[in-house]
């Protein structure tokens, strides 16, 4: 597609419940990351895939937060048990490089999924 | 010494006037510096990126200044709009991290 697809743009869950956002990159790009931002706050890294390599988890929080690429495109990020300090907006990025300042250097981030946990 | 610190929080000018948006970095393996801007409901999208081995790079009426003794780089807005109103993010990357580390972002407001 001509951008990154994230779905579903909101989600509502009650606390307890698991969840599953999707993002979907640009065709070709190697490169995907997740990324929370919190009302006011800044974009939290989550976690890395590049290619076949092992994904870098470093930034998911807790093990309720988990993510897996399917065929090197379609992402899942999948949150157990959630709680209320679980709600934020989850953005996925895509990029051709392999990493940030390699040929464009530049991400290509979706719209979001706006989680709320009630 | 992963953090990127950006200042101010928010931020209130005139139009025509020129906001100016800092970061700060710990890291010195960090080799490229992008900006992004956000609107509402929006995902960030790529304003402008510098590399170290240049102090300013202009593109339009963004312009990136770039301290390296000083480990600092900053956001200029010439001009400023009230199109320009949305949330600006610095971050910092290089080939070793394999990803992009975020400030806190900046929300900018142009008024008429």
């Amino acid at each position: 597609g001509a951008g990154v697809s994230q779905s579903p743009s909101n989600k509502v869950t009650e606390k307890g419940k698991d969840v599953e956002l999707r993002c979907d990159p640009i065709s070709g790009h190697t490169a995907l990351y997740w990324y929370r931002q919190s009302l006011g706050q800044g974009l939290e890294f989550l976690i890395y895939f590049q290619g076949n390599s092992a994904p870098d988890k470093s930034g998911l929080p807790s093990d309720r937060f988990s993510a897996e690429r399917t065929g090197g495109s379609v992402s899942t990020l999948t949150i157990q048990r959630t709680q209320q300090e679980d709600s934020a907006v989850y953005l996925c990025a895509s990029s051709l490089a392999p990493s940030p300042g390699q040929g464009s250097g530049g991400y290509t981030f979706g719209s979001g999924t706006r989680l709320t946990v009630v | 010494q992963q953090q990127v610190k950006q200042s101010p929080q928010s931020l209130i000018v005139q139009k025509g006037g020129i906001p100016i948006i800092n970061c700060a970095y710990e890291n010195t393996a960090f080799d490229y510096f992008p900006w992004y801007q956000q609107f509402p409901g929006k995902g960030p999208a790529l304003l402008i990126a510098i590399r170290p081995d240049v102090s300013e790079k202009k593109e339009g009426r963004f312009t990136i200044s770039f301290n390296k003794s000083a480990k600092q780089f900053s956001l200029h807005i010439m001009d400023s709009q009230p199109g320009d109103s949305a949330t600006y993010f610095c971050a910092a990357g290089s080939g070793n991290t394999g990803k992009l580390i975020f400030g806190q972002g900046t929300t900018l407001q142009v008024k008429p």
